[in-house]
């Protein structure tokens, strides 16, 4: 399977600090993306990054792609409640097919 | 607001059922798709259909049945579900298909099969 995953599963902070998780995937990709899910809610995409791009940057979002390793991480700078939510990755497969992993669960403790 | 909308929010259906999921997009997109959320398990791709042709059935078996009528509306018709049916069901659009496309997403149809 090329379903990206995600490390870890479920992390728990405080207001003000910094949130970093990590995806890693199977085979070669040319672009991943990273959503956030609220509760109850659908899919948000935040950033897309190319497999040629090694870090991109969005507010308080960067994101990182080590092709060699297969591997990204998003770091959330800064964190507050209301970033409180799953945060998943997805590769791109064959022409049209999305891969999403699991999730890393984020509680943002005020 | 995310341009997609998906309708009902909540459906609770015996097995003997049929019912149908609608997805209706107003952002002049012309790929859509069908994903299943169960719980404690990665998206899964169900459909995929760009510029009103199918493009992709993730293997999903035939009680799913998809239509997409033109590129704003795409629904999911349910016949004979099984419990493992249970899901959250996911609506999502992008300009075209492909993954270099920022996909919007719906808020879901949340699918209960007693």
């Amino acid at each position: 399977s090329q379903q990206g995953e995600e490390d870890p599963q479920a992390l728990s902070i405080q207001e003000g600090e910094n949130a970093t998780m990590n995806c890693s995937y199977k085979t070669s990709i040319n672009n991943l993306q990273w959503y956030r899910q609220n509760s109850g809610r659908g899919l948000v995409h935040l950033i897309l990054i190319r497999s040629n791009e090694r870090e991109k940057h969005s507010g308080r979002l960067r994101v990182t792609l080590d092709t060699s390793k297969k591997s990204s991480s998003l770091l959330i700078t800064a964190s507050r409640a209301a970033d409180t939510a799953s945060y998943f990755c997805a590769t791109d497969g064959n022409f049209n097919k999305f891969y999403f992993g699991s999730g890393t669960k984020l509680n943002v403790k005020p | 607001e995310t341009g997609v909308t998906q309708t009902p929010r909540h459906l609770v259906m015996g097995m003997t059922n049929k019912k149908s999921l609608k997805c209706e997009q107003h952002l002049g997109h012309n790929a859509m798709y069908w994903y299943k959320q169960s719980a404690k398990k990665p998206l899964e791709l169900m459909f995929v259909y760009n510029f009103k042709e199918q493009t992709e059935n993730n293997s999903v078996p035939s009680r799913f049945s998809p239509e997409c009528p033109n590129s704003s509306h795409l629904f999911l018709h349910l016949h004979t579900l099984q419990p493992e049916d249970s899901a959250l069901y996911l609506c999502a659009s992008s300009p075209i298909a492909g993954g270099n496309q920022p996909q919007h997403f719906g808020d879901g149809t949340r699918l209960s099969i007693l």
